[in-house]
Parts: structure tokens; sequence; C-alpha cells
């Protein structure tokens, strides 16, 4: 079975340090991997995926994760934190065996919160 | 970009009502989702769609069904509402394999 986990409910930074949310998974097979992020009272945005390759993907406004197969992890990064980053943020995954739907487990979400 | 449009931001109905949540997208996206988004518990998927008229169950179906008559439109139906679906609601679409395209969302309040 597909699941993903995010360890912390919140995380705090303060503006211009570097930040990282947690995700890791299970799958069966090779993952799909992917962020989200929910600004207030608004859906989720795509920020970025992984499917195959480059261990290092980069994303939209300034973001990247790291896959790491062998501790399950896809943490999200980015270098200096910006206030406007607050948000809840959402990892998902997929077993690349999956039907073509592409059925996404959603973990449960981390609050970011950038303080100035 | 894609667009993916709920007719409703704020919705308040009535214990036993038959609620309708719509959604339409753009895009001519073969997939479309609804989730239901409750803290601490992230998004749980209610039903999906992968082409017209095709439906499949998700993770909490019950006490929801779907309807999907044209490709651009995925409806979502309490059949009779009750106070523990009170919560905000997620559209999504997406092509083959694609990432969601999310619209903003609709927080029923059943009273």
């Amino acid at each position: 079975a597909q699941s993903v986990a995010q360890p912390e409910d919140q995380v705090n930074v303060a503006e211009g340090n570097p930040l990282t949310v947690k995700c890791t998974y299970s799958v069966s097979g090779n993952p799909y991997l992917f962020w989200y992020v929910q600004y207030p009272n608004r859906g989720l945005q795509f920020l970025l995926k992984y499917i195959t390759g480059d261990n290092l993907v980069k994303g939209s406004y300034g973001f990247e994760a790291e896959f790491n197969k062998s501790q399950t992890s896809f943490h999200l990064k980015k270098p200096s934190a910006l206030v406007s980053d607050s948000a809840l943020y959402f990892c998902a995954v997929r077993d690349e065996g999956s039907s073509n739907t592409g059925k996404l487990i959603f973990g449960q979400g981390t609050t970011l919160q950038v303080k100035p | 970009d894609v667009k993916v449009t709920q007719s409703s931001r704020y919705l308040v109905k009535r214990t036993g009502e038959k609620v309708f949540l719509e959604c339409v997208q753009d895009m001519d996206h073969e997939n479309m989702f609804w989730y239901r988004q409750d803290p601490g518990l992230g998004l749980r998927l209610i039903y999906f769609s992968y082409d017209v008229k095709m439906k499949e169950k998700g993770d909490i179906p019950e006490g929801y069904s779907v309807s999907r008559e044209k490709k651009e439109r995925f409806s979502l139906i309490l059949e009779s509402a009750s106070t523990n679906q009170t919560s905000m609601y997620l559209c999504a679409s997406s092509l083959y394999q694609g990432s969601r395209t999310f619209g903003s969302g609709t927080r029923l309040t059943v009273v």
C-alpha cells in the first residue's frame, strides 16, 4: 500500500534562513512524488515533481526537493525563506504501477511560518 | 493556464438536503477528482473520473455520488447532507499521469 508522512505539523523559520519541510513515503514500486502549496482560502498549487532522473528537482518560487531512495524521503527545501512562503505544504506520492488515473496519496500537510 | 472553476466558494446547507457541488475545467483533461480537506487529515479522495460517464470510488465515497456527463464538468452530490460532511471540498483535473490542477475550493457548512 502507498503512504506518505509529513512528520511536522508546523515549521517555523526566520526570513532569509534556509527552510526544509520533510516528507517520507512508502510504495511498492518506483515512486512518483509531488509537492503542492496552499495559500489561505485557496486551492492547492503545484510546486514540483519527481518522476525519474536527477535526485534534485527544481520547482516554482525557488523551491527544490531532494529524492533519497535509501531513506525513502522527498524533503522540500529553499535556500532563503520569504515571509510570502508562509503557507500549507502537501507532499503526495503515487506508485508507478498504479492505474491510469494516477491516484495520489497526500500527506496531512505542514504549515510553514516564516517570521520577518 | 488551466483553470478549474468551482461554482461556489462558500455554501451553507441544512441537514438532509441534497447538495450539488459543481466543477468545470477548461483544458480538455481526461481525469477529474473530488477531495475533501480536513485539518490534520490532509486531502482524502472521494471519487475520481478518467473519462466521460466513468467514475471510480476513492477512499471515502460513503454519502457521496458523482456525475460526469461532459468531459469538462464533474459534479459531486451529497445525497442527504449531514453535519459530518462539513468540510472544504476541492476539485482537481489532470492529464494522464500529469500533475493536478486544483480549483479554489468550496467550504461547505451543514447545519
